[in-house]
């Protein structure tokens, strides 16, 4: 099965500065990645889609792309808030329904 | 918006007891999912279903069970608890893929502590 990958690490940035998340993924390229977002002690929400045919989304301050050479998703956050601090996990759905997440990102956004 | 409501905020059992971890969705949803959640492991899938009285293990079915009667309902057993099945179980709803592309929602989770 997939294995996925996101820094560990939690990430430490001022506010106003963009934040970039990275994850990566090891065999096939799924035919599209999802971000969501976990705060402490909740279940995660859904936040962007991006499909394999599209190199970059965006909503809002948020922004994903896609590179299925690299075996890579970007996640942006610009003008970042204190409020944006929480955990960002990347998945990728696996056969028809499974989906396979990653161990998530800590973000942290300094005021 | 959907609603993924699971039965307890927090558990405490004892070592070998059975217990019950109960899931219902409200979006008629074909898709139903358990994932555990432990710290620098993850979400790892339990089990899934994708139509009442189908069910897939997941990436660690060991020790565990399910059952889907309903369509809204899902839910998770273990059948003789032991302290490694300490941990945050979240369930999770999708419709069918090609619908919302996967699109995973999530109830609030149970924490279970096995003593």
């Amino acid at each position: 099965s997939q294995k996925i990958e996101q820094n560990s690490e939690a990430l430490n940035i001022q506010e106003g500065k963009t934040a970039t998340l990275t994850c990566n993924y090891t065999n096939y390229s799924p035919a599209y990645l999802q971000w969501y977002r976990q705060d402490p002690g909740r279940g995660p929400v859904f936040l962007l889609l991006i499909r394999e045919n599209e190199k970059e989304k965006r909503k809002e301050r948020l922004k994903v792309t896609f590179d299925t050479t690299l075996k890579q998703s970007l996640f942006h956050i610009t003008a970042s808030q204190p409020a944006d601090s929480a955990t960002y996990l990347c998945a990728l759905i696996e056969g028809y329904q499974k989906v396979t997440f990653g161990t998530g990102t800590k973000l942290q956004v300094i005021p | 918006d959907v609603k993924v409501t699971q039965s307890s905020r927090y558990l405490v059992k004892r070592t070998g007891e059975k217990v019950f971890l109960e899931c219902v969705q409200d979006m008629d949803h074909e898709n139903m999912f358990w994932y555990r959640q432990d710290p620098g492991l993850g979400l790892r899938l339990i089990y899934f279903s994708y139509d009442v009285k189908m069910k897939e293990k997941g990436d660690i079915p060991e020790g565990y069970s399910v059952s889907r009667e309903k369509k809204e309902r899902f839910s998770l057993i273990l059948e003789s608890a032991s302290t490694n099945q300490t941990s945050m179980y979240l369930c999770a709803s999708s419709s069918r893929q090609g619908a919302t592309n996967g699109k995973l929602f999530f109830g609030s989770g149970t924490q279970l502590s096995v003593l």
